[in-house]
């Protein structure tokens, strides 16, 4: 039974880099054909697809965000990250990390972190 | 980008009713469709995949259908453990992935 446990800073300030990194655990990371991904939801509202990386290492990121995101994984930490830069205001939420494969259905999510991004 | 729309934004039922959530999409998905509950504080938890198929393990009350750009969930009779919002998410504009503004379930 996969895990998996978002960890980094709840507090982020304006104009800074949001960095999270997401451990795994029950399973390798670099399993085939699993997408290891990062949802957002701001407080009080929907979910929203921030990006994902697929096994090979293959990125794909939401087209709204993907001037600021970078996703990578570390195979040695059977970890992956997400880098968010230049956040505001409008970027705090409760970040999740997930996991699909194939079939393109979240079957995996840590519990979420809330990251704040305030002066 | 494909537009995934949920209505209503908010329901309330009693317990034992029967609940039905939409979600249409702005271009045809087939049944590149999936439903999540997500309860308070929780991450979501997958329902309905494929459009139609139960999720094992999650209870025969809850369905799906539907194809193109119409879709519809089912709670055939609320228990007061379904208070929840619930999502839909397309996969067919992939590798993009959308979800749905959220129906939140509350009971009468």
């Amino acid at each position: 039974q996969l895990q998996l446990q978002e960890s980094g800073p709840g507090l982020v300030k304006p104009s800074e880099t949001l960095s999270l990194t997401c451990t795994v655990s029950g399973g390798s990371i670099s399993s085939s054909s699993y997408y290891w991904g990062w949802i957002r939801q701001p407080p009080g509202k929907g979910l929203e697809w921030i990006g994902s990386i697929y096994y090979s290492g293959s990125t794909y990121y939401n087209p709204s965000l993907k001037s600021r995101v970078t996703i990578s994984v570390d195979t040695s930490k059977n970890q992956f990250s997400l880098k968010l830069s230049s956040v505001t205001a409008a970027d705090t939420a409760v970040y999740y990390c997930a996991m699909y494969a194939g079939t393109f259905h979240f079957d995996y999510w840590g519990q979420g972190t809330l990251v704040t991004v305030s002066s | 980008d494909i537009q995934m729309t949920q209505s209503p934004s908010s329901l309330s039922a009693s317990v034992g009713d029967r609940v039905t959530i939409t979600c249409q999409a702005s271009q045809d998905i087939s049944n590149y469709l999936n439903w999540y509950q997500q309860k308070p504080g929780k991450a979501p938890k997958l329902l309905i995949y494929d459009a139609s198929n139960l999720e094992t393990g999650v209870p025969s009350r809850f369905s799906g259908s539907g194809s193109g750009t119409d879709f519809t969930f089912t709670i055939s009779s609320l228990q007061p453990e379904d208070i929840a919002t619930y999502y839909c998410q397309q996969y067919d504009n992939l590798p993009t992935l959308t979800f749905g503004g959220g129906t939140k379930v509350e009971i009468k």
